[in-house]
């Protein structure tokens, strides 16, 4: 079985500032897809980016980028230029090529500050 | 906009209860997903449907039974409520991913419900 582990629990970053949120993931396969998915306050989780492990390309979503690193099983999530409304918890997640479900690491909690 | 609705946002009941969640999706999406979050934990898969009356468990089945009897609409069922189930409660639905050329995988979800059991 596949896990996801998300080892910083809460983190916080100055307004406009870049932060990097950590994921690894733990498979025997050699194709799969990861995501992270953000849970602002209140509000309803929307994928903010997603990779396919065959790609060396790292993805880039405006001020989202990730830093894809298959060997070392590692997908991290970077945010550029900060803003209060990046405040949420992040969420990395995992899908085998095969199929549909995802595993979920335990989340990021990320505050903005002004 | 895809839109996933659950039938409430807060719910309190009591121990040995029954207890429905139910979930609505307007995209015609083939998929649809239960899942529990807890703090520290993640959101972690009760279960998942793939099609009308299918269903396969996830990875925390216990205590919980589904249902499916429209495409559009998938429920969550605690045939007798547990505290341990306090929790929030999300549901999410996708495309298929081999429905067309494009992989569309994105799992879209609704608000939540958290639920509290007394």
């Amino acid at each position: 079985a596949q896990t996801v582990t998300q080892s910083q629990p809460e983190m916080s970053v100055q307004e406009a500032e870049t932060v990097t949120l950590s994921c690894t993931y733990d498979t025997s396969e050699s194709n799969y897809y990861l995501f992270w998915y953000k849970q602002p306050p209140s509000r309803q989780m929307i994928l903010v980016i997603r990779q396919e492990a065959y790609k060396q390309q790292n993805a880039t979503e405006n001020r989202f980028s990730v830093n894809f690193q298959k060997a070392a099983k590692s997908f991290s999530l970077k945010i550029s230029d900060s803003q209060l409304g990046d405040t949420a918890m992040y969420f990395c997640a995992f899908r085998n090529n095969a199929g549909n479900m995802l595993t979920f690491g335990g989340g990021t909690r990320l505050m903005v500050k002004p | 906009d895809v839109k996933v609705t659950q039938s409430s946002r807060y719910l309190v009941k009591r121990t040995g209860e029954k207890v429905f969640l139910e979930c609505v999706q307007d995209m015609d999406h083939e998929n649809m997903f239960w899942y529990r979050q807890d703090p520290g934990l993640g959101l972690r898969l009760i279960y998942f449907s793939y099609d009308v009356k299918m269903k396969e468990k996830g990875d925390i089945p216990e205590g919980y039974s589904v249902s499916r009897e429209k495409k559009e609409r998938f429920s969550l069922i605690l045939e007798s409520a547990s505290t341990n189930q306090t929790s929030m409660y999300l549901c999410a639905s996708s495309r298929d991913r081999t429905s067309g050329r494009v992989i569309t995988d994105t799992q879209y979800f609704g608000p939540g419900t958290r639920l509290t059991v007394l």
